[in-house]
């Protein structure tokens, strides 16, 4: 079992949608929450960064960190076709330095439809 | 703003050749990460390193290894090439601030473009 759950979708939604993307991880060592949005053949991109349990909003995007439940989502609100692409979300374990390698869960497929 | 650098973005090799990719990390950042991200997979961490030291290491072949120089840009090198090493390479970068136990600076990980390998 992996240590981070993602849904793979793909998830298919109508322009001006609110999306719903989520994440459960198993491992409670995790501390530190990231978001990232890839296109096709690109790198990763980074969204959002939340540590402490409670929502983090940016713009359009709102982070959410739940820890007694070991569970992560990302809100769009207003979605719109660029933001069709794959959402990524990662997570490490530690602040020091030898240990903030990232564990990704396996991506959402998003495609917002005009 | 400047962002990470990856070179080549793409490198076609044959089995049991070599490779090596380079990373530029954003100007000022101290710690380089590099990943591995087969098709249809996520990226899955190699190593790390921090003001030129391996800080981290992950799912590494023993057939990679890697280093950091001086101005901060990192090498990643690959001998004896499996098919299997077909995939995309991404360098994330990041400042993390120089305090006692290494236990400061900041998490967020920013990714470069990315070298496509395929081994043939």
């Amino acid at each position: 079992q992996k240590e981070v759950e993602q849904d793979p979708g793909p998830l298919s939604v109508p322009e001006g949608a609110i999306v719903s993307l989520n994440c459960t991880y198993s491992n409670s060592a995790f501390q530190y929450f990231m978001w990232y949005r890839q296109y096709s053949r690109k790198g990763p991109e980074l969204l959002m960064y939340t540590y402490s349990s409670g929502n983090k909003e940016d713009g359009r995007f709102t982070a959410q960190v739940d820890k007694s439940s070991k569970y992560i989502s990302l809100f769009i609100r207003d979605s719109q076709p660029s933001d069709s692409a794959t959402y990524l979300c990662a997570m490490s374990r530690s602040p020091y330095t030898g240990r903030r390698a990232l564990t990704f869960g396996s991506g959402t497929r998003l495609q917002v439809q005009p | 703003a400047a962002g990470v650098i990856q070179s080549p973005r793409h490198l076609i090799k044959e089995k049991r050749e070599t490779a090596t990719l380079k990373c530029y990390p954003i100007p000022r950042h101290d710690t380089v990460y590099w990943y591995q991200q087969g098709p249809g997979q996520d990226p899955q961490f190699l190593i790390s390193f921090y003001e030129k030291m391996q800080s981290d290491k992950g799912s590494i072949p023993d057939r990679f290894s890697a280093q950091q120089f001086s101005d901060y840009h990192s090498e990643l090198n690959m001998s004896s090439l499996e098919l299997g090493d077909s995939a995309l390479y991404f360098c994330a970068s990041s400042l993390v601030a120089s305090t006692r136990g290494g236990a400061g600076g900041s998490y967020e990980q920013y990714f470069g473009p990315g070298t496509r390998l395929t081994v043939t």
